[in-house]
């Protein structure tokens, strides 16, 4: 099992460029959720999807920044116009999650973005 | 906000001593999760309770739901065990997503 995959590892964007990120869940995690660190806030949630449905999204900035999981082995996270506030690390997280009942999350390594 | 209280902030411990790490909850909280994060920034997973305590080696972990708190109790501690340590909440408005705390650096000295 190789765990939850996040490509870029690394990503360095002028101010005002476009930023993709991608994340591939465990296999057969149901739930994908994103979050981002910084020194200053610590750890967020931004927001989470669960059988490629999204479910909860109250942590995003409610402009620039979009995710979306159009299948159930990969989720991306769309930040446009990117800002220099915008950099962080960048987390994806996946689990077991089903209705009505809690799973454990399992995370990937991050994508450091940069905003020059 | 601080729905998740994490202390100490920091902690130096001698190799081979004991000390305890805490989390208050201010959010009505279904499950907790332990992570320590190394210095690359990988979160691995050390703990996830429900009500009740897990032990795994030298760790131990005890999650009281109505005195809403959480503790991670490191027994003879070793260098390896450095790093920075997050408990997280599940709970609140919202089933699903992770409450943070800030975080403990632990540094274990020789």
């Amino acid at each position: 099992n190789a765990g939850v995959i996040q490509t870029p590892r690394h990503k360095v964007t002028g101010k005002g460029q476009e930023a993709t990120l991608w994340c591939e869940p465990i296999s057969g995690h149901s739930a994908v959720f994103w979050y981002r660190q910084t020194i200053v806030q610590g750890l967020e949630f931004l927001t989470y999807f669960r059988n490629q449905a999204p479910i909860d999204d109250s942590g995003m900035p409610k402009e620039r920044f979009s995710a979306q999981m159009p299948n159930q082995s990969h989720s991306t996270l769309k930040i446009q116009s990117t800002q220099p506030q915008d950099s962080a690390v960048y987390l994806c997280a996946s689990s077991l999650l089903t209705g009505g009942r809690s799973a454990e999350q399992f995370f990937g390594p991050g994508t450091r973005l940069t905003v020059l | 906000g601080d729905q998740v209280k994490q202390s100490p902030s920091a902690l130096s411990l001698q190799e081979g001593t004991n000390s305890a790490l805490r989390c208050n909850f201010s959010i009505a909280t279904t499950t907790v999760q332990w992570f320590l994060q190394n210095p690359r920034g990988s979160l691995m997973n050390l703990f996830y309770l429900v009500p009740g305590t897990k032990e795994n080696g030298r760790l131990k972990s005890t999650f009281n739901s109505k005195e809403s708190y959480s503790t991670l109790h490191i027994r003879d501690a070793q260098l390896e065990d450095s790093g920075t340590y997050f408990c997280a909440a599940e709970g609140g408005s919202a089933l699903g997503r992770l409450h943070f705390g800030a975080g403990t650096q632990l540094i274990v000295i020789p």
